[in-house]
């Protein structure tokens, strides 16, 4: 049972275009949200993050929108940059005892051209 | 400041064979979790390790364990290895004051033949 889903495994854009990467979760007990990036061959470098009483964090080109009614997080990144071309990783934190838990989504690549 | 360091960064095993990898966490941080990402998918929880015990453990076999150092360096050992342990094994760490931001080694990347 996937708890985060990233729903489009893949996604192209045009540089300088914006890039809208999407996220649904169905647990309503996260409590905070993540996104990664992964470069091949590298670990997944955190991204920007959002806390569930937010419904929008800004980061440069980066903004993380949250609509908890719908259970949807989207990744928004202006302009896209040939840079940016990477996978993307949703993640939802939880508490889980006294400790945290990361749920992650299956990634959505994205490929930024020229 | 060194990030998070793992090793070896490739090894083949054979099946049925026991693997130990290593992990040295961020500066700072004494909280180390492993994860499974197989080829196409998102990282999979292995367990969590914290003061030098397994605070949470993911859906995983009783042939993956784990181990964490005075020092929080952590190992996870696999026993008895499947052609489906295959994969890329991340480990990350993160701090107990607050901090969601976990930070992610380059993984090692483990084929079973």
């Amino acid at each position: 049972d996937q708890q985060v889903k990233q729903n489009s495994p893949s996604l192209s854009v045009q540089e300088g275009r914006i890039s809208i990467l999407n996220c649904d979760y169905t647990n309503s007990m996260f409590d905070y949200f993540l996104w990664y990036k992964k470069y091949p061959a590298e670990g997944p470098t955190f991204l920007i993050s959002i806390s569930s009483i937010k419904d929008k964090n800004e980061d440069g080109r980066f903004t993380v929108f949250l609509n908890k009614s719908a259970k949807h997080l989207s990744l928004h990144i202006v302009p896209s940059q040939p840079g940016d071309s990477a996978v993307y990783f949703c993640a939802a934190s939880i508490n889980a005892g006294n400790n945290r838990k990361l749920i992650w989504g299956l990634g959505t690549s994205l490929a930024v051209n020229p | 400041d060194a990030g998070v360091t793992q090793s070896p960064t490739h090894l083949i095993k054979t099946r049925g064979q026991q693997v130990t990898l290593r992990c040295s966490p961020k500066s700072g941080h004494d909280t180390v979790s492993w994860y499974q990402q197989a080829l196409g998918q998102g990282p999979q929880f292995i367990f969590q390790y914290y003061e030098e015990e397994e605070r949470q453990r993911g859906n995983f076999p009783d042939r993956f364990s784990g181990h964490q150092f005075p020092n929080y360096s952590s190992e996870l050992n696999v026993n008895a290895l499947l052609l489906g342990d295959s994969a890329l094994y991340l480990c990350a760490s993160s701090g107990t004051v607050t901090n969601y931001g976990y930070t992610f080694g380059s993984g090692t990347r483990l084929t079973v033949v």
